[in-house]
């Protein structure tokens, strides 16, 4: 099993559209949680941190569920600005610090 | 805000050359890392380094060798490049230790092709 799983989409969502990501991981002793977004050749950068009370940044929403092991994102009112690579982060500190990165989950959004 | 620079876009090296990838970062972080991306498999670490001088492996470091003579550098050595080492190379840094750990910054990537 996989350290970090994502469902690598891709998914093809209309603008405006409400479309969410979900990523598992491995690790209970993990420790912090970002999402980040990956446009296409380009380096990926931090979308927004996943507290365990949840936290929202405009359109966007990051939620954190221990027991089940998983993060969310919710992406509300898609634009065609969105279509990007969603990369899920997870960090432990057990036995030393590692932090993996899942796949990717990819998004389309069209007009 | 964080800049991470990386010493080149592209390169383009002969199988057996001894390849060298430079990568800068201006904020101060103790963190830094090297990464690369291959399509389906995601971001593999081949090394990091928490300070000056030192150095840990991560999940695929052979084949590869890093430096980190100055806190504002670290540099990964392909010994002898070989074909299967063609890949997109990201750099990153963060500061913090532990649970204090921010989330990285990442350079612009180097896209790597061995022939």
């Amino acid at each position: 099993r996989k350290e970090v799983e994502q469902d690598p989409g891709p998914f093809n969502v209309p603008e405006g559209a409400t479309v969410a990501f979900n990523c598992t991981y491995s690790n209970s002793a993990s420790q912090s949680f970002f999402w980040y977004r990956q446009d296409c050749r380009k380096e990926p950068k931090l979308l927004m941190s996943v507290y365990s009370s949840g936290n929202e940044d405009g359109r966007f929403t990051a939620q954190l569920n221990r027991a089940s092991q998983y993060i969310s994102l919710l992406i509300r009112d898609s634009k065609l600005s969105d279509s990007a690579t969603y990369l899920c982060v997870v960090t432990d500190y057990t036995g030393g610090f590692k932090t993996i990165f899942g796949a990717g989950t990819r998004l389309f959004v069209k007009a | 805000d964080v800049k991470v620079t990386q010493s080149s876009r592209y390169l383009v090296k002969r199988t057996g050359e001894k390849v060298f990838l430079e990568c800068v970062q201006d904020m101060d972080h103790e963190n830094m890392f090297w990464y690369r991306q291959d399509p389906g498999l995601g971001l593999r670490l081949i090394y990091f380094s928490y300070d000056v001088k030192m150095k840990e492996k991560g999940d695929i470091p052979e084949g590869y060798s890093v430096s980190r003579e100055k806190k504002e550098r670290f540099s990964l050595i392909l010994e002898s490049a070989s074909t299967n080492q063609t890949s997109m190379y990201l750099c990153a840094s963060s500061f913090g230790q532990g649970l204090l750990e921010s989330a990285a910054f990442f350079g612009q990537g180097t896209r790597l092709t061995v022939v």
